[in-house]
Formats: structure tokens, sequence, C-alpha cells
């Protein structure tokens, strides 16, 4: 089964600065890859996704996320942060023919200093 | 209009007592989903519905039962609540390899 690893559980950046979130997944095929965002008290919500084709995405709220096959890597990045972006990320990959089976990463918890 | 609405927001109640967690889409896809979100914020997922045929379910004790009235439904009933039960409850639904749309989640406390 398809597995994502989060290595970094807290991240702390200054506003403005540029952002990067770490993600490697375990799969025997091309997965499909997302990630989500949750603020504090909310649901998750779709950043952006990866099927397959240009392996930089473009999402919401100014992120983006390349695809290394090489690596097994979906990072997520932007290119100057807002104090709006603090919140939890996660990482998902889905089977490429079941996407009724995604599994998510433990979470990245991003904070924005002044 | 919300997606994925989950009813109630909030549920306080004691060990042993029975409850249900509710959850309707209007998007017309075709599967939904709970998971549970733990304190520290881990998702695992805990059922699947497709088309009223469950087909995931991730060695959640049996205390647990989802129950889909049709395909834009699916609720979570708990019997015998534990301590261990309180957590953060999503429902998503998705239509094929789309990702998912989550509810607000609904924040169980077992006292």
């Amino acid at each position: 089964a398809q597995s994502v690893t989060q290595p970094d559980i807290h991240i702390t950046v200054s506003e403005g600065a540029s952002l990067e979130l770490r993600c490697n997944y375990s799969y025997g095929a091309t997965p499909y890859l997302f990630w989500y965002v949750q603020s504090p008290g909310q649901g998750l919500q779709l950043l952006l996704k990866y099927f397959s084709g240009d392996t930089l995405v473009q999402g919401i709220k100014g992120f983006e996320a390349e695809f290394k096959r090489s690596q097994s890597s979906f990072n997520l990045r932007k290119p100057s942060v807002h104090w709006s972006d603090a919140a939890e990320y996660f990482c998902a990959v889905g089977e490429r023919y079941n996407n009724n089976d995604m599994r998510f990463g433990a979470g990245t918890r991003l904070t924005v200093k002044p | 209009d919300t997606a994925v609405s989950q009813t109630p927001k909030y549920l306080v109640t004691q060990m042993g007592n029975d409850k249900s967690i509710k959850c309707e889409q209007n998007l017309g896809h075709d599967t939904m989903y709970w998971y549970k979100q733990d304190s520290k914020k881990f998702l695992k997922i805990m059922f699947s519905y497709n088309n009223k045929e469950l087909i995931i379910n991730e060695t959640v004790p049996n205390r647990f039962s989802p129950k889909s009235p049709d395909k834009a439904h699916l609720n979570l009933h708990i019997n015998s609540l534990e301590l261990g039960d309180s957590a953060v409850y999503f429902c998503a639904s998705s239509q094929d390899r789309f990702g998912y749309t989550f509810g607000s989640g609904t924040r169980l406390t077992v006292v």
C-alpha cells in the first residue's frame, strides 16, 4: 500500500520569506499526489494535486509543488509567506487506480512570525 | 451552499453512551468517507462508501458503524463510547481521482 512521510513536524518562517514543506511518498507506480491545508478549527482544503504531465503544479493561494520521481518527493513551495498561511499542511497519496484509498502524512504545522 | 456538511460541530458525551454524527454532500460524488483525526493531527481513514457499498474498513472497532441511506449521506454511529474515542471526525467525499472535499469536522469529547 502507498504511504507518505512529512519529515518536518513544525516549521517557523518569517512573513515574506519563502517556504518549502517536504513530502516523500512510497508507491510502486506513479501516484496521485495532493496537498491539503487545515486552518485551526477547520476542515481540510485542497491546495493542489498532481496526476500526470507537467511536474510543477500550481495551486490556490500562490502555492506550487514539484513532483520528483527520482526522489519520490512532492514538496510544497511558496515564494513569500503571508501571516494567513499559518496552518497545518498535509500531503496525501492516492493509488492511481483506486482513489478510494488515500493516505495522509502526519502533517506539518506552519507558524509565521511577524 | 456547503458542499460537505456534518453535524454536530461539537459533541460532548459520557462514556458508555451511543451517539451519531451526520454527514451530507451536495456535490453528487460517488464516494464518501469518515476520517478520525487524533490529538496529534494524524488522519486515519475509518470507512468509505461507494454507491452504498462499504469498500474500506481500516481495523476500526465494531462499536463504530457507518450508515448510508443514500449516495448523499454517510452517518457514523458509535456505540458504548470510550475515552479514547475523543477526536475530531471528518466526513469527506470524492469523485474519481479529483481529491477529497472535506466537511468542517465534528469534535467529539468523551468524559
